[in-house]
């Protein structure tokens, strides 16, 4: 079964602070994974976008990590800023044999950075 | 930049009513989904749309939901007769290829 795993649920640090949140999947035929940034009561916003040949991706403060023998995603997150406080997302794509595209996403991380 | 519009941001209705959210997904894109999120839970997929017609749906995605593209811009999703436990955010998104998925601001649907 096509399954996103995400980790921690919920996290607090405080603000200047790293942090890295997980993603583990079991999706088949895996063709990307993206990062989403969510901020309450609006839609996803992609900070990053890998396929199984990309082993890190760096967008400003974020930079992710795939492993693709492991299934395996981190998101790491520098000198954190309280705006960072938001959802974040782990979403697989999976090509269908019909040539549509299918998005698995994950349960999310609830970040809140702190003053 | 462009974006993916819908509307209504909020819309509330009564069990049994019939409702259609709207969204305008980027002009050049070719694939098109609905997603919801109950309060507190994560994205679930409803289904998608490729060349007028639906390509996939999810179980969530039953015969009270349709649907449609009826004027080649906007693209509609219609529930027949609302529940209570269809109050959530419902998000649309469109893809030119699987490396470039945007979503709309989503529209909150309360059911009272």
């Amino acid at each position: 079964k096509n399954q996103v795993e995400q980790s921690p649920q919920s996290l607090i640090i405080l603000e200047g602070k790293n942090c890295t949140l997980q993603c583990n999947y079991t999706v088949s035929p895996f063709s990307n994974l993206r990062w989403y940034k969510q901020d309450t009561g609006r839609g996803p916003v992609s900070l990053t976008i890998m396929t199984f040949s990309e082993n890190t991706k760096s967008n400003g403060r974020y930079t992710a990590t795939l492993d693709a023998d492991t299934k395996q995603s981190s998101l790491h997150i520098t000198a954190s800023q309280l705006s960072d406080s938001a959802s974040y997302i782990c979403v697989v794509t999976v090509i269908l044999i019909s040539g549509t595209y299918k998005y698995i996403f994950g349960t999310g991380t609830r970040l809140k950075v702190l003053a | 930049e462009p974006e993916v519009t819908q509307t209504p941001s909020h819309q509330v209705t009564q069990m049994g009513q019939e409702v259609i959210l709207r969204c305008v997904p980027i002009s050049n894109h070719l694939y098109f989904y609905w997603y919801r999120q109950i309060l507190g839970q994560k994205v679930e997929f409803l289904v998608s749309f490729y060349n007028n017609e639906i390509s996939e749906k999810s179980e969530i995605f039953d015969d009270q939901f349709s649907v449609e593209r009826p004027d080649g811009s906007n693209f509609t999703l219609k529930i027949r007769s609302t529940k209570l436990e269809d109050s959530a955010m419902y998000f649309c998104a469109s893809i030119l290829s699987p490396y470039e998925q945007y979503f709309g601001p989503g529209t909150r649907l309360t059911v009272t």
